[in-house]
């Protein structure tokens, strides 16, 4: 009955290799966005999509796309990617765009290992 | 640009005893004020939270001080239990984007 669900949990592959994290949600939110967190534990937020429509788009490398299917999905593909791409993703989702009180719910992560 | 800053970076405190973490953040546009709690290999889950027009809100053991004036807020964990050691991010959310602090690793000890 898991709310956010991401896969994988974990992830390892080498430079240059071009690899997918998938999100689901199954809270109704209509708000989805993709963190990254480093090795010092630093949340980041890389994108948003509010109904399958990007929203935030952090300063991100361009090998980094998010694709929404629909607003219970938002998947996150990665090209070539890179030692320093080596961090825990984590998948979260709110409802009404986040705006007043509305909680984020996150997923479990996926640990993406570089090598 | 770290537009919310937290404070200490790791905590340790005697079970029984009180953590304090603080955070301060520069935007005034910032509407809402979340802490969020992380256990190792877990996603962060929401703890409490509060909005600038109020200065303080309380549920559990669980406390949040916030001073608007000083652009300044704090989680205040009362009888801090081993089961409390965790890492601590404070939150600050304007438009749609939630700004995390730096996080806090709480480590309660017998």
């Amino acid at each position: 009955d898991t709310a956010v669900s991401q896969t994988p949990k974990y992830l390892v592959t080498q430079m240059g290799n071009d690899k997918s994290i998938k999100c689901e949600q199954n809270l109704g939110h209509d708000t989805m966005y993709w963190y990254k967190q480093d090795s010092k534990k630093f949340l980041k937020i890389m994108f948003s999509y509010n109904n399958k429509e990007l929203i935030i788009n952090e300063t991100v490398p361009n090998r980094f796309s998010p694709k929404s299917p629909d607003k219970a999905h938002l998947n996150l593909h990665i090209n070539s990617l890179e030692l320093g791409d080596s961090a825990v993703y984590f998948c979260a989702s709110s409802q009404a765009g986040g705006r007043g009180d509305t909680e984020a719910f996150f997923g479990q992560g996926t640990r993406l290992t570089v090598v | 640009q770290q537009q919310v800053k937290q404070s200490p970076q790791s905590l340790i405190v005697q079970k029984g005893g009180i953590s304090i973490i603080n955070c301060a953040y520069e935007n005034t546009a910032f509407d809402y004020f979340p802490w969020y709690q992380q256990f190792p290999g877990k996603g962060p889950a929401l703890l409490i939270a509060i909005r600038p027009d109020v200065s303080e809100k309380k549920e559990g053991r669980f406390t949040i001080s916030f001073n608007k004036s000083a652009k300044q807020f704090s989680l205040h964990i009362m009888d801090s239990q081993p089961g409390d050691s965790a890492t601590y991010f404070c939150a600050a959310r304007g438009g749609n984007k939630l700004t995390f602090g730096t996080g806090t690793q709480l480590k309660v000890e017998l």
